[in-house]
């Protein structure tokens, strides 16, 4: 697609329950990164997937959180049992391939899912 | 990574040069520096890089210093529409796609 799209862009759930966010990259980019962004915060990076490489979970800030994406394209944030402080905007982006010391890595971020938690 | 340091916050009146500096001392030879913003409720979007030598684009100018501590993003006729928080970020460039990872960036107010 043209840009990096995401899905819902808005979400209000109850605590407690499950929510599943999508993030579709931009066609033919191997890294896809999720970040979330709390009311007045910074961005925070939560996990990284490169190709068929083990993703990098190392931003992830309980087991309530994963992530999986599948044929190296789309991708699904899951938060289970949903707690106030989840509520945030969730950003994804995506970025094409990066040969060695070619050059830098330029990321494109889609508009976000804002998730509220009540 | 290098740590980038860079102002709270600036205002900048419309039309003007808005010069936006970053402090990032410890920087390494194979570190890069990106510039991305944030336009209130939208995602982060990508300005300009570089690494030694200064550069341009549509969008904006940066200039590295000699001994690569700071650098300087320019935007050269700055508008309402510039209104944003920006980033500044050193990362290097190795083999394969990396995390960057963002500060609290300086929020620019453009004046009309």
């Amino acid at each position: 697609g043209a840009g990096v799209s995401q899905s819902p862009s808005n979400k209000v759930t109850e605590k407690g329950k499950d929510v599943e966010l999508r993030c579709d990259p931009i066609s033919g980019h191997t890294a896809l990164y999720w970040y979330r962004q709390s009311l007045g915060q910074g961005l925070e990076f939560l996990i990284y997937f490169q190709g068929n490489s083990a993703p990098d979970k190392s931003g992830l800030p309980s087991d309530r959180f994963s992530a999986e994406r599948t044929g190296g394209s789309v991708s699904t944030l899951t938060i289970q049992r949903t707690q106030q402080e989840d509520s945030a905007v969730y950003l994804c982006a995506s970025s094409p391939i990066v040969l060695f010391f070619s050059g830098a890595n330029v990321l494109t971020f889609g508009a976000g899912s804002r998730l509220t938690v009540l | 990574d290098a740590k980038t340091t860079q102002p709270t916050s600036m205002d900048c009146a419309e039309g003007r040069a808005a010069n936006l500096p970053c402090n990032h001392s410890t920087i390494s030879g194979n570190e890069y520096v990106y510039w991305y913003r944030q336009i209130h409720s939208q995602g982060p979007q990508y300005i300009i890089h570089g690494l030694k030598n200064n550069e341009t684009n549509e969008m904006a100018s940066l200039i590295i210093t000699e001994d690569r501590k700071s650098s300087t993003l320019i935007l050269p006729h700055a508008t309402l529409r510039d209104t944003a928080v920006y980033y500044c970020i050193v990362r290097v460039a190795g083999f394969g796609n990396e995390k960057l990872t963002f500060g609290t960036g300086t929020r620019l107010t453009i004046i009309p």
